[in-house]
């Protein structure tokens, strides 16, 4: 697609429900980033996928956080258990993967934790 | 390990006077530095990126940022402020080397008055 798609937009969970938060990226891009954006603090890399690596998973901040990429393209972030303090703004950014860092980011998933 | 510093987490700027927000970084070797604006319910949008050569840098919407290698510095700048500059921007930093792995700064909110 023209951007980077992420839905739902808005997410609304009970304490020690799951959720799963989805990020389509541009078509063609290698290199797929989710970020987290809490109130107050700048953006908090969780994990990395390019291409058919490895993914950098040195970014999550508990086992209950999970991603996965399907097919080099549309990619899952799972949360276990989901705690208030999981409550943030998540991103999710695609790039060519090509060294020019030319990140798109999508419009983000609102995750509220009551 | 990369790290960047925005120390003003809010300015305030009367509409059509100039504008510099501060970013330091902390990076081994040559940086890639870049500044990206969220207006309200976006996505990030790159502004403007740093990689080598010229120190100044213009980038999209009046804006341009000059690298400072002896201040470890990276600061936005804008001769003239809009009303609809009014925003969050966020500097980051990516690694040379590797993999685009890019660390955001918490962000300067900025708020502009009539």
């Amino acid at each position: 697609g023209a951007g980077v798609s992420q839905s739902p937009s808005n997410k609304v969970t009970e304490k020690g429900k799951d959720v799963e938060l989805r990020c389509d990226p541009i078509s063609g891009h290698t290199a797929l980033y989710w970020y987290r954006q809490s109130l107050g603090q700048g953006l908090e890399f969780l994990i990395y996928f390019q291409g058919n690596s490895a993914p950098d998973k040195s970014g999550l901040p508990s086992d209950r956080f999970s991603a996965e990429r399907t097919g080099g393209s549309v990619s899952t972030l799972t949360i276990q258990r989901t705690q208030q303090e999981d409550s943030a703004v998540y991103l999710c950014a695609s790039s060519t993967g090509a060294g020019d860092y030319g990140y798109t980011f999508g419009s983000g998933t609102r995750l509220t934790v009551v | 390990a990369q790290s960047v510093t925005q120390p003003d987490i809010h300015i305030t700027v009367s509409e059509g006077a100039s504008l510099e927000l501060r970013c330091n970084y902390s990076y081994g070797a040559t940086p890639y530095l870049f500044w990206y604006v969220q207006s309200p319910g976006q996505g990030l949008q790159l502004l403007l990126k740093y990689f080598s050569g010229d120190t100044l840098v213009q980038g999209i919407k009046g804006f341009e940022a000059e690298f400072k290698r002896s201040q470890s510095s990276f600061n936005l700048r804008k001769p003239s402020v809009h009303w609809s500059d009014a925003a969050e921007y966020f500097c980051a930093v990516g690694n040379s080397g590797g993999y685009q792995k890019v660390t955001f700064g918490t962000g300067t909110k900025l708020q502009v008055i009539p």
